[in-house]
């Protein structure tokens, strides 16, 4: 199983809702990420985590809260979203941080934000 | 000057045709040079990895690297139709070894042509 599965696949929200998005990998991977892609852009990193202890946050407004509940989930819940959030978000996972580039990606959340 | 630069394109090849897509980076410091494609609505998918200078072959693809010149190229051999995607280059330094020093490319757009 080399497969990084993410639901859901598309998600559409107001800027008051809460909602979550999930990922779920069962490689083994210690190390495991959230990205997010804007059309025509190259993904950019939100957060690393690394077993199971968030270990990067780049300067993501609170609005966007991780959480990682075991080795295979990582979750990114939403609140109080802007339409600019509206992206691509993409999971990913190593096998650990130091096996770097060598990520396997979901195939994303698409995420509008009305 | 960007850490790395990398042509968006589009880029139209017939079928058949050899494919050159290239990156240029800054940084001397990167060490690990990586390729990903991604597919249109898909998550990146890590197509060829290479350490440090040299070319790597994998099949139809072969990735070289230059570091003297800080250039590394992908190449596309018989290319096909199912090879239209985004190509995007990556880039890494081992320093802490963490995956947050891994730089995207703005990613190349490919459509081969039957």
């Amino acid at each position: 199983d080399t497969e990084v599965t993410q639901t859901p696949k598309h998600l559409v929200m107001g800027m008051t809702n809460k909602k979550s998005l999930k990922c779920e990998q069962h490689m083994g991977h210690r190390a495991m990420y959230w990205y997010k892609q804007k059309a025509k852009k190259p993904p950019e990193l939100m957060f690393v985590y690394s077993y199971e202890k968030l270990s990067i946050n780049e300067s993501v407004p609170s609005r966007f809260s991780p959480e990682c509940p075991n080795s295979s989930l990582l979750n990114l819940h939403l609140h109080a979203l802007q339409p600019e959030d509206s992206a691509l978000y993409l999971c990913a996972s190593s096998l650990e941080t130091s096996n770097t580039g060598e990520l396997f990606f979901g195939e994303g959340s698409r995420l509008t934000v009305l | 000057q960007k850490e790395v630069e990398q042509d968006p394109g589009p880029l139209s090849v017939p079928e058949g045709a050899i494919v050159s897509l290239n990156c240029t980076y800054s940084n001397s410091a990167f060490q690990y040079f990586m390729w990903y494609r991604q597919y249109s609505r898909k998550g990146p998918e890590l197509l060829m990895y290479t350490y440090s200078s040299g070319n790597k072959e994998d099949g139809r693809f072969t990735a070289q690297v230059d570091k003297s010149s800080k250039y590394i190229s992908l190449f596309i051999r018989d290319s096909q139709p199912s090879d239209s995607a985004t190509y995007l280059c990556a880039m890494a330094t081992p320093y802490g070894g963490s995956q947050g020093n891994l730089i995207f490319g703005k990613g190349t757009k490919l459509s081969v042509k039957p």
